[in-house]
């Protein structure tokens, strides 16, 4: 079975611009959940999805924004990019909503902003 | 809120040698704690968990016991090797994962 799986895998953009970033979780899995990993630190929330509503946010500013899709599959928007968000996006899927529930990760999308 | 705090790296071990890692936790409720670990260039894989006190996680050698009383998750391996150079992040959950700041582990032969 496939597991998370993350597009592109590399990405480049320059300051201001749009990146949409997409995530196609492990089959059967509902949960969608989304991660920035700045270089040397651990990876940080941002959102999770469950059938399709959000229903967690980290402390991220509005120019982050998430969906997820009828076939659970998720999009995670960033705006007027900075050059500080340049970093590993990482994308996780679990069964359910739940704490406790394992989530399985996807190997990231990297994206860099000059 | 949640958090995590993870003995800092990085970590330099001959083969054979004993690892340790401390990782104290701070949560207002009884989250499970988990032990994940990520390979140069990869995305996380998770290592091991445990969720409620007392309880041992184990796989490919490391274990971690989740400590109520002293809120530690600590990992060991007795005998590492160079296939286990990695960064490992300890992190706790209720419904999302707060990690640590990870601590790199480098084995050398």
């Amino acid at each position: 079975d496939a597991g998370v799986t993350q597009s592109p895998t590399h990405l480049i953009k320059t300051r201001g611009q749009h990146v949409t970033l997409r995530c196609s979780p492990i089959s059967g899995h509902k949960s969608v959940s989304w991660y920035q990993q700045v270089l040397g630190q651990g990876p940080q929330f941002i959102f999770q999805y469950y059938e399709k509503e959000e229903r967690g946010r980290g402390n991220f500013p509005d120019r982050f924004s998430a969906r997820q899709f009828p076939n659970y599959s998720s999009e995670l928007n960033v705006n007027a990019l900075l050059l500080g968000d340049s970093a590993l996006y990482l994308c996780a899927s679990s069964s359910r909503a739940l704490a406790k529930n394992i989530q399985y990760f996807g190997a990231g999308t990297r994206l860099s902003v000059l | 809120g949640d958090s995590v705090t993870q003995m800092e790296g990085p970590v330099t071990l001959s083969e054979e040698a004993f690892l340790t890692i401390n990782c104290t936790y701070t949560a207002t409720g009884y989250p499970s704690l988990f032990w994940y670990v990520q390979y140069p260039g990869e995305g996380l894989q998770l290592l091991l968990k445990a969720t409620k006190a007392d309880d041992k996680g184990s796989n490919k050698g490391f274990e971690a016991t989740y400590r109520k009383e002293t809120t530690s998750f600590h990992l060991e391996k007795g005998s590492v090797q160079v296939s286990d150079s990695a960064v490992y992040f300890c992190a706790l959950d209720d419904y999302k994962l707060s990690f640590g700041a990870g601590t790199t582990v480098t084995v050398r032969a």
